[in-house]
């Protein structure tokens, strides 16, 4: 069936480095990319969007990039902080609708 | 805004027992869905309504869950009887039609069915 999948469960960094959180999708179709960070006992928060027309986004210290030729979305942060600890999880959505992958557990060591 | 508000935040409940989770979405959005989270399957949608009306239910796992949103204020899903196997986080979200940076969710209510 169609999935929104990630390809590393878990992922530990220096603080003051940069991350780099992956995520494969199957679905040609959707019209927009979302991340979410989830941190315990709280429901996702957005972080950054990307539409399907677009290859790149910068936010606040996150960039996320697109690449539709192998279905495949990135979320890079910049000088990661203890406070960017949290599960991160890329959602794709299509006609209104917004499904989530698995989820990346962010480790950050100070 | 006070954002999308869940109750309740926690529910332990005994088995065959119905359950009722609420949530409010925020004014004005247009779309309300109902997820569930567990560590083996993630975040699974399980129905969603646009302007109230129920859209798709595909992933409500079976006849003892059922949702309703009788106006643009609130919703509720309710499990009955509930199961064991149905102790998750249930997260209710809301969205504004075309921007999915509004997707906003809830604080999520924590089941448990013993």
């Amino acid at each position: 069936g169609e999935s929104v999948g990630l390809h590393l469960p878990t992922l530990s960094v220096q603080e003051g480095d940069n991350s780099i959180i992956n995520c494969a999708y199957s679905n040609s179709a959707s019209d927009y990319f979302i991340w979410y960070k989830q941190e315990s006992g709280k429901g996702p928060q957005f972080i950054i969007d990307i539409r399907s027309n677009m290859d790149k986004r910068q936010g606040q210290r996150v960039t996320v990039l697109l690449n539709k030729t192998v279905k495949h979305l990135s979320l890079q942060i910049a000088a990661t902080q203890p406070g960017d600890s949290a599960v991160y999880f890329c959602a794709e959505g299509r006609g209104g609708k917004l499904i989530f992958g698995q989820g990346t557990e962010l480790s950050v060591k100070p | 805004d006070a954002g999308v508000i869940q109750s309740p935040r926690h529910e332990v409940t005994e088995m065959g027992q119905e359950v009722t989770l609420r949530c409010k979405p925020i004014s004005g959005h247009d779309y309300l869905f109902w997820y569930r989270q567990t560590m083996m399957r993630g975040l699974e949608l399980l129905i969603y309504f646009n302007n109230n009306v129920p859209i798709d239910d595909s992933g409500m796992p079976e006849d003892r869950f059922s949702a309703k949103m009788p106006n643009a204020s609130f919703s509720t899903l309710k499990i009955q009887p509930s199961e064991p196997r149905d102790s998750a986080v249930y997260f209710c979200a809301s969205s504004l039609t075309g921007q999915g940076k509004s997707y906003t969710f809830g604080s999520g209510t924590r089941l448990t069915v013993v």
